[in-house]
């Protein structure tokens, strides 16, 4: 079975400062990757994902995350935060075999201060 | 807007009283998923259809049942609600069950035991 380990459960940092949230997985057969987020109050949405191809995959918002097999990762990126970019951001996996079955971690909370 | 729709968005029950959390969707997707998630932890899925073909995920209690009408409407209902049943329930649809559709997300509905 697949896991999902978000290392940080709470990222905070200033406004136009850059971020890295940490995910890692493990598997045993080959996954695809995606990255949520979830304002306030509202449902989750997806950011971005990875299947296959070029490893560093892009948002429309600025976040970029970087599939990286080796190490078993895929962090988000953003070189500029803004203050509308807190909220819960959560990392899931999907494996060859499960369908569209997502497994998420634990959620990372990006508070970004003024 | 096409949307998903959880009602109600907070729902208080007592201690063994069954109740019942509803999910609607304007999108006309195939699949539609039911997860939980508790209080800093990562979601759970539940059980999810294909149109009226139902998966039950080997480690959901007996006590979740579900049940999809028709298209648009699907429910979750827990017979006996639990003080560990308090959380967050996440509806969710994709057009498809492949790694291709992406998975909408409904707001949540908060359930409090008491």
């Amino acid at each position: 079975a697949q896991s999902v380990t978000q290392l940080d459960s709470q990222v905070p940092v200033f406004e136009e400062a850059p971020v890295e949230l940490r995910c890692n997985y493990s598997s045993s057969v080959s996954v695809y990757l995606f990255w949520y987020v979830q304002y306030p109050n509202q449902g989750l949405q997806l950011l971005l994902k990875y299947l296959s191809g070029s490893t560093l995959v892009e948002s429309i918002n600025g976040f970029e995350a970087e599939f990286n097999k080796s190490q078993t990762s895929f962090h988000l990126r953003k070189p500029s935060v803004h203050i509308s970019d807190t909220a819960e951001y959560f990392c899931a996996v999907s494996v060859d075999n499960a369908g569209n079955m997502l497994t998420f971690g634990g959620g990372t909370r990006l508070m970004v201060k003024p | 807007d096409a949307m998903v729709i959880q009602n109600p968005r907070y729902q208080v029950t007592q201690f063994g009283k069954p109740v019942t959390l509803s999910c609607s969707q304007t999108l006309n997707h195939n699949v539609m998923y039911w997860y939980q998630q508790k209080s800093s932890q990562a979601p759970k899925l539940l059980f999810h259809y294909y149109d009226k073909d139902f998966n039950n995920e080997a480690d959901t209690p007996d006590n979740f049942q579900s049940r999809r009408p028709n298209t648009s409407f699907c429910f979750l209902d827990i017979r006996s609600p639990g003080l560990g049943d308090a959380a967050m329930y996440l509806c969710a649809t994709s057009r498809g069950g492949g790694l291709e559709y992406e998975q909408y997300f409904g707001p949540g509905t908060r359930l409090t035991v008491t």
